[in-house]
């Protein structure tokens, strides 16, 4: 079954470092999604992207926060400088272009970010 | 906006026993449902989802929602729990036209007890 995939599975960075997470989406979808969990807390949208631009975010969504698709196959996240409250788990989601009407998203396993 | 309450943050159930997580949200529309189940150190599963028509829907590992207009609630059920259903549950509201951005509860950590 397809599915999506992220990297890395847990990355623990220094306060103020660069950090990049990466997300193979699933490869017939157009749209494509991060969402981020703190420890404990409800799943928060963070931005979406169709067709090579954002088409939504949030306020978390700051300067500080990118996304990229440098390719046909990878999505990825940039936090250009990391606070101690960017720590928490990090979902990639994409959904089918034939599904714009349903909203159904497919969800990867997350990326845990540390940040010390 | 859009919001979701879920009442429960956690429930504890005896396994065999039925279960019932409660979504209450808020839309000024007929929203699209979603419930997602989250085991530990795994993403989130849909578990099942409502967009139009009857309003009990099926879905996966034996669960049902049913959508309630009047009472704006969406709640999950399961006629008997296994210890394996032990998780974390979502339910998000999601809004229809372009984007389709979810918005998620804080979640319903469940817990079964042998």
């Amino acid at each position: 079954e397809p599915e999506v995939t992220q990297t890395p599975s847990h990355q623990v960075t220094q306060m103020g470092q660069e950090v990049i997470l990466r997300c193979v989406p699933i490869s017939n979808h157009l749209y494509f999604y991060w969402y981020r969990q703190i420890l404990g807390q409800k799943v928060e949208f963070l931005v979406s992207f169709y067709n090579n631009e954002i088409s939504e975010k949030s306020e978390i969504f700051d300067d500080q926060f990118s996304v990229e698709r440098p390719d046909g196959s990878n999505f990825t996240l940039k936090i250009r400088s990391t606070k101690l409250e960017d720590s928490a788990m990090y979902f990639c989601a994409s959904r089918a272009d034939r599904a714009v009407n349903t909203g159904e998203l497919f969800f990867g396993e997350g990326s845990r970010l540390t940040v010390l | 906006a859009q919001s979701v309450t879920q009442p429960d943050i956690h429930i504890t159930v005896s396994e065999g026993a039925s279960l019932e997580l409660r979504c209450n949200y808020s839309y000024g529309a007929t929203p699209y449902l979603f419930w997602y189940v989250q085991s530990p150190g795994q993403g989130l599963q849909l578990l099942l989802k409502y967009f139009s028509g009857d309003t009990l829907v099926q879905g996966i590992k034996g669960f049902e929602a049913e959508f309630k207009r009047s009472q704006s609630s969406f709640n999950l059920r399961k006629p008997s729990v296994h210890w394996s259903d032990a998780a974390e549950y979502f339910c998000a509201v999601g809004a229809r036209g372009g984007g389709n951005k979810l918005t998620f509860g804080t979640g319903t950590q469940l817990k079964v007890e042998l």
